[in-house]
């Protein structure tokens, strides 16, 4: 089955600077590639997702890239702020659409004011 | 407001002893999922309903059942919980035909005594 894995697993950054969080995943099928914010004690958030027809995608801060043949895509936020910090997870899931994700172990991510 | 909504919040069992926790959406949506987050963990999927059609995980144990009686509503019957079943048990829904991304209900928090 699939295999996705995350990096770092906890990150500190500077309120306004940039933060990447990296992903890869093993099986060349998937094709779906979402990202989600989870704050303590709630739901899982989308914030943004992308497709293998596509490379980059960006939504204000916030911008996914894929690279398929080296099998990896990455999250960027820029101009962090506090309400940034959360943990994010990158997924993989393969099919016609209505596979489930496999989850990679989530980024703690920490803003420092 | 469409949503997916989960009963109940928190559930405390006794070990060995059944329980079920209930799943609705008002989306219409096609495709409903069951994850299992366990603390400081990423979801894990466990089996997902396309339509009437069930589909099982290799590694979800035989413990863990699931029914879907109509569209709107999905069960996950846990038959003898154990210590290890634990977690925080996530709903997620999704339609085929408007794209791949799952929403999520807030969860049930489950204790096993």
């Amino acid at each position: 089955g699939e295999n996705v894995e995350q990096h770092p697993s906890t990150l500190s950054v500077q309120e306004g600077d940039s933060a990447v969080i990296k992903c890869t995943y093993s099986d060349s099928a998937s094709n779906y590639f979402p990202w989600y914010k989870q704050e303590l004690g709630k739901r899982p958030q989308l914030i943004i997702d992308i497709r293998s027809n596509v490379g980059e995608k960006k939504d204000q801060r916030i911008a996914v890239t894929l690279n398929k043949t080296a099998k990896h895509f990455s999250l960027h936020i820029t101009e962090t702020q506090p309400e940034d910090s959360a943990v994010y997870f990158c997924a993989a899931s393969r099919g016609g659409g209505a596979d489930g994700l496999t989850f990679g172990k989530g980024t703690h991510l920490i803003i420092q004011p | 407001d469409a949503m997916v909504i989960q009963n109940p919040r928190y559930q405390v069992t006794q070990f060995g002893k059944p329980v079920t926790l209930s799943c609705s959406q008002t989306l219409n949506h096609n495709v409903m999922y069951w994850y299992q987050q366990k603390s400081s963990q990423a979801p894990k999927l466990l089996f997902h309903y396309y339509d009437k059609d069930f589909n099982n995980e290799a590694d979800t144990p035989d413990n863990f059942q699931s029914r879907r009686p109509n569209t709107s509503f999905c069960f996950l019957d846990i038959r003898s919980p154990g210590l290890g079943d634990a977690a925080m048990y996530l709903c997620a829904t999704s339609r085929v035909t408007l794209g791949r991304e799952q929403f999520f209900g807030p969860g049930t928090r489950l204790t096993v005594l």
